[in-house]
């Protein structure tokens, strides 16, 4: 069974510019959550997507948002790139029903914004 | 407001030796503990959950403790082997896991010495 992949692994972008990410879930699951990591903040939670809508929504300002697709495919997308938005960004996949569903991770992009 | 704390940033121990790695937190909402591994640059790896209606679950090398009263869980390794190197992580959700949203602690780092 495949894991969980997320495309494309390292991103360099410019201040300004927006981003867009991918993340493929394990067959199967219907919850895709998204995590930003940084060294100063920890793992993040961002959103979590469950049958194409978000279920879920951490502290993030609006210049983050993301979608999931009836495959469960899900996007994150990021505009107005600030320097501060460098970090590793983590996709984990879930089944998303029933109780004490074990979210498994992605290898993550790592977005450098210059 | 950091509802899940780990206290200790690193812990050295000797291969063959017992690891413990501590976890607390402070939503009594959580009842769904998880612990993860993490390599740089890569995704966490699922290791081992347990749930708010046992106080230990045990999957080979790994044990977990959870003591609700204090709020306070525990990840044991034995017997620890130079592999176990890498950062871990203590996460917790509420709604009997059944939510893609996992807030995380800080992380410890583990070096096991050969």
């Amino acid at each position: 069974k495949a894991g969980v992949t997320q495309t494309p692994r390292y991103l360099i972008k410019t201040r300004g510019q927006q981003v867009t990410l991918s993340c493929s879930p394990i067959s199967g699951h219907r919850s895709v959550s998204w995590y930003q990591q940084t060294p100063g903040q920890g793992l993040q939670f961002l959103f979590e997507y469950f049958s194409e809508t978000q279920r879920n929504k951490g502290n993030f300002p609006g210049r983050f948002s993301g979608r999931q697709f009836s495959n469960s495919r899900s996007e994150m997308n990021v505009s107005t790139l600030e320097l501060g938005d460098s970090a590793l960004y983590l996709c984990a996949s879930s089944l998303g029903v029933g109780i004490n569903t074990e979210a498994f991770f992605g290898q993550g992009t790592r977005l450098t914004v210059v | 407001d950091q509802q899940v704390k780990q206290n200790s940033p690193s812990l050295s121990v000797q291969e063959g030796r017992i690891s413990i790695l501590n976890c607390d937190y402070t939503n009594s909402m959580f009842d769904y503990f998880l612990w993860y591994k993490k390599y740089p640059a890569e995704g966490p790896t699922f290791l081992i959950s347990i749930s708010s209606i046992k106080d230990k679950n045990e999957d080979g090398r790994f044990t977990v403790f959870l003591n609700k009263s204090a709020k306070h869980l525990s990840l044991h390794i034995v017997p620890s082997q130079p592999g176990d190197s890498a950062v871990y992580f203590c996460a917790a959700s509420a709604l009997n896991g059944n939510t893609g949203k996992l807030i995380f602690g800080q992380g410890t780092t583990l070096q096991v010495k050969p």
